[in-house]
């Protein structure tokens, strides 16, 4: 069964970049059937797209994150990641990673809870 | 940007058929996906491609599409689909992809 594994520091101060890696296991990251994506979900609030990445390296952003944001792939150690730059409060969220197919994100992680404070 | 509009909530006596909508400008180009919600659970797929139902997704979920509008449609309601419901699509282009607001769905 696929899992992914969201990791990365939890507490990052204003200003900074924040930065995540989602590690895929019981499956192959590299498969030309799947993009791997980045979504957020502010306390209380509801779903917004990161941005997504190929195995290719090909990446597409969500235009409102788009110049703070960068998604990288690295297939020989089963793992895409996110930074996002200049962060303040309003980056608080749970980060989730998740595997994108033709259903949909159909696998998901569990999501890390990220919170920008000084 | 591009934008999926949802209503914030519905509710519905157990056994009732709910209806949860979806509009955006792209949907008659664009497949729709929807997504249940539980608290502090990851999202779970439970229609894609407008209409579609993932295995293991019980019969009383379904989907439907009508030009910029897309339903989701719980028949027979179960005090266990409480949850958020959020669908999910792309723009006209098909390179960016956008949740819409969510809808808290009350079984009462």
């Amino acid at each position: 069964q696929l899992q992914l594994q969201e990791s990365g520091p939890g507490l990052v101060k204003p200003s900074e970049t924040l930065s995540l890696t989602c590690t895929v296991s019981g499956g192959s990251i590299s498969s030309s059937r799947y993009y791997w994506g980045w979504i957020r979900q502010p306390p209380g609030k509801g779903l917004e797209w990161i941005g997504s990445i190929y195995n290719s390296g090909s990446t597409y952003y969500n235009p409102s994150l788009k110049s703070r944001v960068t998604i990288s792939i690295d297939t020989s150690k089963s793992q895409f990641s996110l930074k996002l730059s200049s962060v303040t409060a309003a980056d608080t969220a749970v980060y989730h990673c998740a595997r994108i197919a033709t259903g949909g994100f159909d696998f998901w992680g569990l999501g890390t809870m990220v919170t920008v404070s000084s | 940007s591009y934008e999926l509009t949802q209503p914030p909530s519905v509710s519905v006596s157990p056994g009732q058929t709910a209806r949860i909508t979806c509009s955006g400008d792209a949907l008659p180009n664009q497949y729709a996906y929807w997504y249940q919600q539980k608290p502090g659970q990851a999202p779970v797929v439970v229609i894609y491609k407008d209409s579609e139902r993932p295995s293991g997704i019980p019969e009383r979920f379904s989907g439907s599409s009508s030009g910029t509008t897309v339903t989701l449609t719980i028949s027979g309601v179960q005090a266990e689909d409480e949850a958020d419901y959020y669908c999910q699509s792309a723009d006209s282009s098909g390179t960016y992809w956008v949740f819409g607001g969510g809808t808290k769905l009350t079984v009462l």
